[in-house]
């Protein structure tokens, strides 16, 4: 059954250092997406990409960070200046025609 | 405002009994729900979707409900089994296609 891949699984970082995290959607789906879920928290929304272009953001999603599909497979969420409070797990979702939404396993990123 | 809670933040059932889960919604724009399952470490796995058309969507062990009157969703697990403890989330997608999740309900199966 196809899924969604993410890596790495856990990325550390120090405070103002860019981080990349990687998606590889599902391969026929068109619309992918990026959540996040702080820890103990719920799942939050982050942006929406369909297109080559975002579709919506949430204010979560601000000038710090951007996404980008630099190829036909991958997906990828930069953050260009990390903060302390950027720590969360990072879900990216695809889905064929934007209903259903497959998750990632997530990348746990941890800014020191 | 746009918003999705659920009532009870953990339940307990006995393997074998069935499990209501329950979510309450605010948008009444909202026209499609989903119930996903998160285990620990894990992402959100997909169980059981249902659109604003219809009022009940049977799956495998799995019923959603979904009553527009009062803006609330149910997700009936059948044989609750140990493998369904996890923390269950309901999802709205409010006009466009993100989702907005509710806080989630953590199931405990016991033996």
């Amino acid at each position: 059954e196809p899924e969604v891949t993410q890596t790495p699984s856990h990325q550390v970082t120090q405070m103002g250092q860019e981080v990349i995290l990687r998606c590889v959607p599902i391969s026929n789906h068109l619309y992918f997406y990026w959540y996040r879920q702080i820890l103990g928290q719920k799942v939050e929304f982050l942006v929406s990409f369909y297109n080559n272009e975002i579709s919506e953001k949430s204010e979560i999603f601000d000038d710090q960070f951007s996404v980008e599909r630099p190829d036909g497979s991958n997906f990828t969420l930069k953050i260009r200046s990390t903060k302390l409070e950027d720590s969360a797990m990072y879900f990216c979702a695809s889905s064929e025609i934007a209903d259903t939404q497959y998750f990632g396993p997530g990348t746990r990123l941890t800014v020191l | 405002g746009e918003s999705v809670g659920l009532h009870l933040p953990t339940l307990s059932v006995q393997e074998g009994d069935n499990s209501i889960i329950n979510c309450a919604y605010s948008n009444s724009a909202s026209d499609y729900f989903i119930w996903y399952k998160q285990e620990s470490g894990k992402g959100p796995q997909f169980i059981i979707d249902i659109r604003s058309n219809m009022d009940k969507r049977q799956g495998q062990r799995v019923t959603v409900l979904l009553n527009k009157t009062v803006k609330h969703l149910s997700l009936q697990i059948a044989a609750t089994q140990p493998g369904d403890s996890a923390v269950y989330f309901c999802a709205e997608t409010p006009i466009t296609d993100k989702l907005i999740f509710g806080t989630g309900t953590r199931l405990q199966v016991f033996p």
